[in-house]
């Protein structure tokens, strides 16, 4: 079956836009996470939707945002974007929420200049 | 907050060694996940650890999670050149899906 898909691969941003990004779970995944990876931070949880609520969040600013719709299809936005955006940004979904395995998709890379 | 802990950041070995990363977790972990990351791909998940005490294998990986659940260690015997990448532990707390990752060790591995 098909994995995780995210678009788009990559993207390149100027300071100060917005950015939308769009994850597709696994097929019968119904819980998505967002992480933020980074040289110099690491992997950062950002957030994790589920029935399209938003269950849990990391210790990011406001202007990171989520939703998640009723196929579990997630997306994220980033506004007024700076350089300390760059970054990787990882999707993961779950069959369910719990101690279950995640599934990454490749990533979206956010460069922003 | 809660934080995770890996070390070594990076080791090299040669191909036929043992590899060994630790992982310690300031806080008291629900379970902990294993996940590898391949140079410019993505980590995927290895293995999940519940219990106390608990020791799982596959083929030539051991995973150990400590007794007091807040360390746990990756284990690699006889290295090989398809081992190099970097190795994630997680840690969950309550629900598992959200996690917390440690720094990572990088793994090299020459011939």
């Amino acid at each position: 079956k098909a994995g995780v898909t995210q678009t788009p691969r990559y993207l390149i941003k100027t300071r100060g836009q917005q950015v939308t990004l769009s994850c597709s779970p696994i097929s019968g995944h119904r819980s998505v996470s967002w992480y933020q990876q980074t040289p110099g931070q690491g992997l950062q949880f950002l957030f994790e939707y589920f029935s399209e609520t938003q269950r849990n969040k990391g210790n990011f600013p406001g202007r990171f945002s989520g939703r998640q719709f009723s196929n579990s299809r997630s997306e994220m936005n980033v506004s007024t974007l700076e350089l300390g955006d760059s970054a990787l940004y990882l999707c993961a979904s779950s069959l369910d929420r719990g101690f279950t395995e995640a599934f990454f998709g490749q990533g979206t890379r956010l460069t922003v200049v | 907050g809660q934080q995770v802990m890996q070390i070594p950041q990076y080791q090299h070995v040669q191909e036929g060694e043992d590899f060994t990363t630790y992982c310690n977790s300031s806080t008291t972990l629900s379970n902990i996940q294993w996940y590898k990351q391949r140079p410019g791909g993505h980590p995927v998940f290895l293995i999940q650890l519940v219990k106390s005490g608990e020791v799982k294998k596959q083929k030539r990986l051991t995973f150990q999670f400590g007794e007091a659940k807040k360390n746990s260690s990756l284990h690699i015997t006889a290295t090989q050149t398809t081992d190099v990448g970097t190795y994630f532990c997680a840690g969950g707390t309550g629900t598992a899906s959200k996690l917390t990752f440690g720094t990572g060790t990088r793994l090299q591995v020459t011939l």
